[in-house]
Parts: structure tokens; sequence; C-alpha cells
């Protein structure tokens, strides 16, 4: 079966970086895009950006103005996304999820807490 | 980029109720309309495709309409597992943008 699976919570220091990963299985990893979805404690889902795996080629939000980078590693079958500058306001929980006819897969959703 | 608003932004209904939710595109985008359902601590479930292509494994009770800039998602008789938040969402071009949410509550 299709399975997006994150890596773990993460605490961070603002102005710093964090990496999420999302590791991909039963599926094609090539064929279909990956979105990443950000949502705040408490608040609704924003786009962040998406990947097509096969060329690398990625799209992302004005809104997060340069400060993330969406990227592939196709030997592993995985996708990461890296927001740097993070503020208060990065604090959410992140979802990749795959594109098909509608986001039809998603991943458990990875905490970032950035605090100080 | 296409701002999508949803109305209401939260309702009271009961089960066996019939629930309708809005959503609307401020331009026109065909039907690259997709609903999601959310629970509390868990990922969005797709529920509607392409504004009225049901889901595989989604019960027939949902169903959605509309193209151009308004759509409606609805419930024909709302079940005790439908109490949730429902986001509506645009596949048309970048960035694909949600709308803002409708919380579906115990009336």
């Amino acid at each position: 079966q299709v399975r997006l699976v994150q890596s773990g919570a993460e605490v961070k220091k603002p102005g710093a970086s964090v990496k999420v990963s999302c590791k991909t299985s039963g599926y094609t990893f090539t064929g279909f895009y990956v979105h990443w979805v950000r949502q705040a404690p408490g608040q609704g889902l924003e786009w962040v950006g998406w990947i097509n795996p096969n060329s690398g080629d990625a799209d992302y939000s004005q809104k997060f103005h340069g400060r993330v980078s969406l990227t592939r590693d196709t030997a592993v079958n995985t996708v990461y996304m890296e927001l740097r500058g993070l503020t208060s306001d990065d604090t959410a929980v992140f979802f990749c999820a795959r594109d098909s006819l509608g986001i039809d897969s998603w991943g458990q959703g990875t905490l970032v807490s950035v605090s100080t | 980029d296409i701002q999508m608003t949803q109305s209401p932004s939260s309702l009271s209904a009961s089960v066996g109720d019939r629930v309708t939710i809005t959503c609307r595109a401020s331009q026109t985008m065909s039907n690259y309309l997709n609903w999601y359902q959310q629970k509390p601590g868990e990922a969005p479930k797709l529920l509607i495709y392409a504004s009225s292509r049901l889901q595989s494994g989604v019960p027939s009770r949902f169903s959605g309409s509309g193209s151009g800039t308004d759509f409606t998602l609805t419930i024909s008789s709302l079940q005790p597992e439908d109490f949730a938040t429902y986001y509506c969402q645009q596949s048309y071009s970048i960035p694909k943008t949600f709308g803002q949410g409708t919380k579906v509550e115990v009336k």
C-alpha cells in the first residue's frame, strides 16, 4: 500500500534551519508529485510547495520568500523539505502528501517547534 | 494567486441532517477543486476530487458539485464520524491554495 513516513519532531531556535524527510513506498516514486502542507496550531492548511520526483523540479508558495527548498533522492524514494530562517510563526505540523487526482495519500505529519 | 473562500466557517448539525458547505474561488478554474476531511490530530483525507468525483472508499453520502468559481460539498445524512473540519483546495494553478476550513460540530 502507499505509505509516506516522515521524520520525527524537531525543536529549533529562531533563525535556524530544519530539514524534514518523507520516505515513500508502495508506488512508483518518480510517477507522482509530492506536496508539502503546513498547519499551524489550531489553524488551517497552507500549501508550501511541491516537487516532481522524476525531474527534481519544484514550485513554491511565494509566502515563504525563498526560505524553502524541496529536494529528492531517488535512490531511497525520499523527498526532503528544508526551511530556513525559522521564526515562531513557523511552529507548525508539516505534512508531505502524494498528488494523484487530488492529494490522496498523506504522511503522518512532523511537528516543528521554534522557540528560544 | 487564487483565493478560496469557504462558508460557513463553522456549523452545528445533528446526526441525520443534510449539510452543505460552499467554496468560492477568486477566479474561474473549471472543475479543479478537491475536498478534504480532517479530524483532530490526523492528516487530512481526500473525499472528492475534480469537483464531483468520489474518492475510492468514501461513503456515497458525500457528494460534490460545481464548476468555474462556485463549488459545493454535501453530506446527505450526517453520521457521527462526520464531525470534523472540511477544506476545499484548488488544483488549477500554483500556489494550490486551500480554503480556510469549515468545522462541523454537534448541535
